[in-house]
């Protein structure tokens, strides 16, 4: 079974601020990760992804997440927070197995408030 | 432009009916999905189709029906038996196979379901 866990409802950071959004997973072999963001009333946007090669990757809009395999952990992060980076965040996990077929498995979602 | 567009984006439906949520897409994906979002839970499966005439089970169908009867198209059925539906309800295609697909998933705008 895959899982994945975001340990914090919401996370407020002031503008101008680094942001970080914690994720831990849980697969039986290999894991492909992913995180999207949610604006309100909208559908899920995809940020990036990793599936092989270097543990830090960078997405859109300034993001990035580094991956640690010792300790099963995917955190996304920017580097200097935007009031419009305000959002629902979801990281996601599948596991690289043929056998898990294209299920992806959502955490329940982390909510970023930036301050002006 | 390609994408995925789900119908309607509002839909309010008295106890004891059944309603169709529609999800057509033009990027011409193999596989499609339905997911459940509900407040403080993520997102959970309810049913998924990696190709035209075949579809799986997620995690939550009791009360769901699928069809997928064209590659563009995977309309969800929301029955009488599904005893909490209020949700917002979000349709998702990706590329290729299982094993072929790194899993990305390109998601509709979703469809809020009030039951009255």
């Amino acid at each position: 079974a895959q899982s994945v866990a975001q340990p914090e409802d919401q996370v407020n950071v002031a503008e101008g601020n680094p942001l970080t959004v914690k994720c831990t997973y849980s697969v039986s072999g290999n894991p492909y990760l992913f995180w999207y963001v949610q604006y309100p009333n909208r559908g899920l946007q995809f940020l990036l992804k990793y599936i092989t090669g270097d543990n830090l990757v960078k997405g859109s809009y300034g993001f990035e997440a580094e991956f640690n395999k010792s300790q099963t952990s995917f955190h996304l992060k920017k580097p200097s927070a935007l009031v419009s980076d305000s959002a629902l965040y979801f990281c996601a996990v599948r596991d690289s197995g043929r056998a898990a077929g294209n299920k992806l498995t959502f955490g329940g979602g982390t909510r970023v408030l930036v301050k002006p | 432009d390609g994408g995925i567009t789900q119908s309607p984006k509002y839909l309010f439906r008295k106890e004891g009916q059944n309603v169709t949520l529609s999800c057509e897409q033009n990027l011409n994906h193999d596989a499609m999905y339905w997911y459940r979002q509900d407040p403080g839970q993520g997102l959970r499966l309810i049913y998924y189709s990696q190709i035209v005439n075949d579809f799986q089970k997620g995690d939550i169908a009791e009360g769901y029906s699928v069809s997928r009867e064209k590659k563009e198209s995977f309309p969800l059925t929301v029955t009488s038996a599904q005893k909490n539906p209020t949700a917002f309800y979000l349709c998702a295609s990706s590329r290729g196979l299982a094993g072929v697909n790194t899993g990305e998933l390109f998601f509709g705008e979703g469809s809020r379901l009030t039951v009255l």
